[in-house]
């Protein structure tokens, strides 16, 4: 069946502009992820959806970031005034019930240059 | 809080040599251990988890990795390399709460 899938595979934009990176996760999983990954890093955890609600928002790095998921599917990260430092991998996962058991399923990650 | 330690940011193994990725974890509760790999510009693939029960466990493309709770540790194992496994690994911890948390990964080479 289809996977996780992420939009646009590749995003370059000013500094100060505003972004917004889309997550399409499995059909029927409740929870959803987006992660961060910085060149040479792991994934860092920015954010965990429990159907429509954020559960946990406590890795977003600053208030400049926000995300949505507002019919319990697809969720958009948003980034306002983007920096520099905003450049990474965005990825997004879903699981089937967010249980810590689960395992995540990720998409093939949004790629965020700021010039 | 959990968290892991991946020992050896590259490691380099020859074509039918055995593979070794270290991955000691830190939690104060019982933990959920996970391996992910990532080939290049492609997402992160689940290989194998420790939940509960046996501690040995088996993934997909032959890897396994054994759960040591007196040495804290989830060590990925492969008896025998392949040129297809050359990629980037990750071990993920979790337990009381909902977000895995990841090491900083190795990069496999595997050579001729």
């Amino acid at each position: 069946g289809a996977g996780v899938s992420q939009t646009p595979s590749n995003k370059v934009t000013e500094k100060g502009k505003y972004v917004e990176l889309r997550c399409d996760p499995i059909s029927g999983h409740t929870a959803l992820y987006w992660y961060r990954q910085s060149l040479g890093q792991g994934p860092e955890f920015l954010i965990y959806f429990q159907g429509t609600g954020a559960a946990d928002d406590s890795g977003l790095p600053n208030d400049r970031f926000f995300a949505v998921r507002p019919e319990g599917s697809v969720s958009t990260l948003k980034i306002q005034r983007t920096e520099r430092g905003d450049s990474a991998v965005y990825l997004c996962a879903s699981s089937l019930n967010g249980q810590s058991n689960s395992p995540l399923h990720f998409g093939n990650g949004t790629r965020l240059t700021v010039t | 809080a959990q968290s892991v330690t991946q020992l050896g940011s590259h490691v380099s193994v020859s074509e039918g040599a055995l593979v070794l990725l270290r991955c000691n974890y830190s939690s104060s509760v019982p933990p959920y251990l996970f391996w992910y790999v990532q080939y290049p510009n492609q997402g992160l693939q689940l290989l194998l988890k420790y939940t509960t029960g046996a501690t040995l466990v088996k993934g997909i493309n032959g890897f396994e990795a054994e759960f040591k709770k007196s040495e804290t540790s989830f060590h990925l194992t492969k008896p025998s390399a392949h040129m297809s496994d050359a990629a980037e690994y990750f071990c993920a911890v979790t337990g009381s709460g909902y977000a895995l948390n990841f090491g900083k990964g190795t990069s496999l080479l595997v050579t001729p």
